[in-house]
């Protein structure tokens, strides 16, 4: 069965720091893609960062990147410059083609501190 | 529309009654996904729908979970007989691809609140 795991319940970053959140995975599949997503408090979840796993070169959006081992089953969310607005939950989630299943992990709540 | 939305936003239901839960996907999108959200954790997949078409109802937890959307647009999540253990938050996502679906971005709604008393 597929799974998905994040085992950092929440995590703290001092604002303009750096913080790396983890994700794991567990799949038979060869071809798949990872995303992060962010649930700000009270606010509608929004895409972050997708990964496709045919790739090697690690995606990239402004802020945020992933490090994406495919051998490990790892692919964790590094933010850089953290701003307060990036407090918030974050989940790590998979899909498989050949299915429109998502897997969710249980989430990360991330605090900014000032 | 501007982006994904759900009505109503809080529902509170005494236990044993129907409850019905309106997704309104943003326009043209062809894939429409219903999660249930419990307390703290993430998101689990409940059915999926391309176009009007119910293809994937795998995660409905049970026979009285229903989902439609007959129109391809507007989608409904029932619940007959709601028990306390279906109290959860329940999301509606919707992505503009169809086969590719799984590939593309999804677009979450606000979510609606049921607690079941």
């Amino acid at each position: 069965a597929q799974t998905v795991t994040q085992s950092q319940p929440e995590m703290s970053v001092q604002e303009a720091e750096t913080v790396t959140l983890s994700c794991t995975y567990d799949t038979s599949e060869s071809d798949y893609y990872l995303f992060w997503y962010k649930q700000p408090p009270s606010r509608q979840m929004i895409l972050v960062i997708r990964q496709e796993a045919y790739k090697q070169q690690n995606a990239t959006e402004n802020r945020f990147s992933v490090n994406f081992q495919k051998a490990a089953k790892s692919f964790s969310l590094k933010i850089s410059d953290s701003q307060l607005g990036d407090a918030a939950m974050y989940f790590c989630a998979y899909t498989t083609s050949g299915t429109y299943k998502y897997i969710f992990g249980t989430g990360t709540r991330l605090k900014v501190l000032a | 529309g501007a982006g994904v939305s759900q009505s109503p936003r809080y529902k509170v239901a005494k236990r044993g009654q129907d409850v019905a839960l309106r997704c309104d996907p943003i326009s043209g999108h062809v894939s429409l996904f219903w999660y249930q959200q419990a307390l703290g954790q993430g998101p689990e997949f409940l059915t999926y729908f391309q176009n009007e078409a119910q293809l994937d109802k795998s995660g409905l937890p049970s026979d009285r979970f229903f989902a439609e959307r007959p129109e391809g647009s507007v989608s409904t999540l029932k619940i007959q007989r709601t028990q306390q253990e279906d109290s959860a938050v329940y999301l509606c996502a919707s992505t503009f691809e169809g086969g590719g679906a799984w590939a593309d971005t999804q677009y979450f709604g606000p979510g609606t609140r049921l607690t079941v008393l």
